[in-house]
């Protein structure tokens, strides 16, 4: 069974600090792998979709990476800002052909000013 | 472009009352889903429609069911609503399994 893990549940950093969220999952057979941000009280939007071709894909001062075989994945945040706050989650698909999402519990980022 | 909308944003039943989510979308999406997010358990896949006229069981779909009523539409109905289904529902769709996914607002919902 695929579980999805974030690690730190939680992270505070200065404003211009560069920094490193971390998703690990246990089945390395996925499809594709997306990372979400997440404001308090509302929905979730797509920052980055990686499919399991590809290593690393990039939207401005994000960047995520993906290694299958370690089942890693790490979204890179450059110069942070204080509206970069959010919760961020990492989700998987399998690449067993169903539709089904996975999902990371995320980790609660806080950039202060 | 109203992307995904759910109706009613918040919502409080009593135990045992049943009550109808809707989610409605406007990008000729193809398959939509019904997640809900409790605190330190993340998103849970209740439900799936691959594409209209199909609906598939996620990691929870007890006490649930769906209805995709058209290419626009997905509902998710609770029959005899328990505490355990106090949760955020989110509504999502995308054009297929390998695009991105694109979330409404969420439904909140409380059962005493």
């Amino acid at each position: 069974k695929q579980e999805v893990t974030q690690i730190p549940a939680a992270l505070s950093v200065p404003e211009g600090e560069n920094l490193v969220l971390n998703c690990s999952f246990t089945d390395s057979a996925i499809y594709n792998l997306q990372w979400f941000r997440q404001d308090p009280g509302k929905g979730l939007t797509s920052l980055l979709l990686i499919q399991s071709s590809q290593r690393e894909q990039t939207s401005g001062r994000l960047n995520a990476s993906l290694d299958k075989s370690s089942g890693r994945s790490t979204l890179y945040i450059a110069a942070s800002q204080p509206g970069d706050s959010a919760t961020y989650l990492c989700a998987v698909r399998h690449s067993s052909g169903t539709y089904k999402y996975i999902f990371g519990t995320g980790t609660r980022l806080k950039v202060l000013a | 472009n109203a992307g995904v909308t759910q109706t009613p944003k918040f919502q409080v039943l009593k135990t045992g009352q049943s009550m109808t989510l809707q989610c409605a979308q406007d990008m000729n999406h193809n398959s939509m889903y019904w997640y809900r997010q409790d605190p330190g358990m993340g998103l849970r896949l209740i439900y799936y429609s691959a594409s209209e006229g199909t609906t598939d069981k996620g990691e929870v779909p007890n006490g649930y069911n769906v209805s995709r009523l058209n290419k626009r539409e997905f509902s998710l109905r609770l029959e005899s609503a328990a505490p355990s289904q106090t949760s955020v529902y989110f509504c999502a769709s995308n054009r297929g399994g390998q695009e991105t996914q694109y979330f409404g607002p969420g439904t909140r919902l409380l059962v005493l």
